[in-house]
């Protein structure tokens, strides 16, 4: 089955403590991104990668990094969480470059207290 | 001007109504969009592409006002399982930031 998974899909943790949510898709995309979902603010992009070893800035990404070093993998690293990171997360992919049509994972929802 | 903007609703439809609903855009260079349905805390999914005029798939018709800066939802024959929220994103090419609306809730009712 095609699809986008992420992990852990809930977490808790503690403010400075890292952690990483692992995104992963079966499709063999070229394109995936990262999103947090908070109420009133709608869905903004953290980082995005074009390709294996490309990433790119959105419109949210202080305090996040990424990495791809695979084409099916692309984690999201919180070195030192804080509570204003508490959000519902989205990682999607595309077929294309542009990011266009994408496919989202079932969301991860993190809490940093 | 915020690049996509889109009334936060809720729009409150009895079932077997019609509703539409707009996603106004700032970016005159936009030509295709996609929408994007969400259930409640749930991942979006997509919905349809919109390019040149419009698109139709099934109950669901979308166009794009070019000269207005728009681009509309249309739902025939509404059902409960249309409830959701509506996300609109105007097409990138490749190297782009990526921005969503903030959605249109929709509340379809018996």
């Amino acid at each position: 089955e095609a699809q986008v998974t992420q992990n852990p899909r809930y977490l808790i943790t503690v403010t400075g403590k890292k952690l990483t949510v692992t995104c992963s898709q079966n499709m063999n995309h070229e394109y995936m991104s990262w999103y947090r979902q908070d109420p009133g603010l709608g869905l903004r992009q953290i980082y995005y990668s074009m390709n294996v070893e490309v990433t790119d800035k959105g419109d949210v990404p202080e305090g996040y990094k990424v990495s791809r070093k695979e084409k099916r993998n692309f984690p999201l690293i919180l070195e030192s969480p804080s509570p204003n990171q508490t959000s519902l997360y989205f990682c999607a992919s595309s077929p294309g470059a542009g990011g266009n049509e994408q496919y989202f994972g079932p969301g991860t929802r993190l809490t940093v207290t | 001007r915020k690049e996509v903007e889109q009334d936060p609703g809720p729009f409150n439809v009895p079932e077997g109504a019609t509703v539409a609903f707009n996603c106004t855009y700032s970016n005159s260079a936009s030509q295709s969009f996609f929408w994007y349905r969400q259930d409640c805390r749930k991942e979006p999914k997509l919905l349809m592409s919109v390019y040149s005029s419009g698109n139709e798939d099934g109950r669901f018709t979308a166009q794009l006002n070019r000269a207005s800066q728009y681009i509309s939802l249309l739902i025939r024959d509404s059902k409960l399982s249309d409830s959701a929220t509506y996300l609109c994103v105007p097409k990138k090419a490749a190297g782009n930031k990526l921005t969503f609306g903030g959605g249109t809730r929709v509340l379809v009712k018996p």
